[in-house]
């Protein structure tokens, strides 16, 4: 039931654009966004409901693809901030988040 | 300011002791998580709460145990029948079940080893 996300890991310059991808194998409820500093909280960046919804915040977008049960993150124009790992969570309307294993983004000046 | 606060920042066990790590939120969200993140792994669930009194076992809960006494607060007990306990230990809530734009929210997380 977890959710495979690729790449694995990517390594950008400043300015770079970079997508994330989210896939189930199960039908979603929603997808959930996060970004976690090494040793930190993971946090919020935005929840996807609606299959084909997109939605932003900055430079950092996503959309979700019911149909195909995937949801991709898009980060435009880079910044070193941007660095992190990035997990999605998938909701299947049981009261829980499943996570996947992660993508660690590394922005260099 | 409301939040999640987890204590203690990190724990040492001793081989066969048990270990409780604290989970206090004032935000007075609903539902409540602890999640195991091991190096380079994403985050998996150990239990969850919906509602006081009540509690699931997520999909590593062997080895763990908690309470949910009051709404504010979730223990988790890390028992001598986990193994390998070594890990980070996070503590999450959300204002009710996973509904309608409903984010969980994180506290700064345990880091409990083995001595």
């Amino acid at each position: 039931q977890q959710p495979v996300q690729s790449p694995q890991a990517v390594i950008l310059r400043e300015g770079e654009d970079a997508v994330i991808n989210c896939s189930s194998s199960k039908a979603l409820y929603s997808v959930h966004w996060y970004r976690q500093k090494h040793g930190e909280a993971p946090v919020f960046l935005m929840i996807l409901l609606k299959g084909g919804e997109q939605k932003g915040h900055e430079k950092i977008s996503a959309s979700f693809n019911e149909k195909k049960q995937q949801s991709s993150l898009y980060l435009t124009a880079s910044q070193l901030s941007y660095s992190g790992t990035y997990f999605c969570g998938t909701d299947f309307q049981s009261g829980k988040l499943i996570f996947g294993q992660g993508t660690t983004l590394q922005v260099k000046p | 300011d409301g939040g999640i606060t987890q204590s203690p920042k990190y724990l040492f066990r001793k081989e066969g002791q048990n270990v409780t790590l604290s989970c206090e939120q004032n935000l007075n969200h609903d539902a409540m998580y602890w999640y195991r993140q091991d190096p380079g792994q994403g985050l998996r669930l150990i239990y969850y709460s919906q509602i006081v009194n009540d509690f699931q076992k997520g999909d590593i809960a062997e080895g763990y145990s908690v309470s949910r006494e009051k709404k504010e607060s979730f223990p988790l007990t890390v028992t001598s029948a986990q193994k390998n306990p070594t890990a980070f230990y996070l503590c999450a809530s959300s204002p009710r079940t996973l509904t309608l734009n409903q984010p969980q929210h994180f506290g700064d997380g345990t880091r409990l080893s083995i001595l």
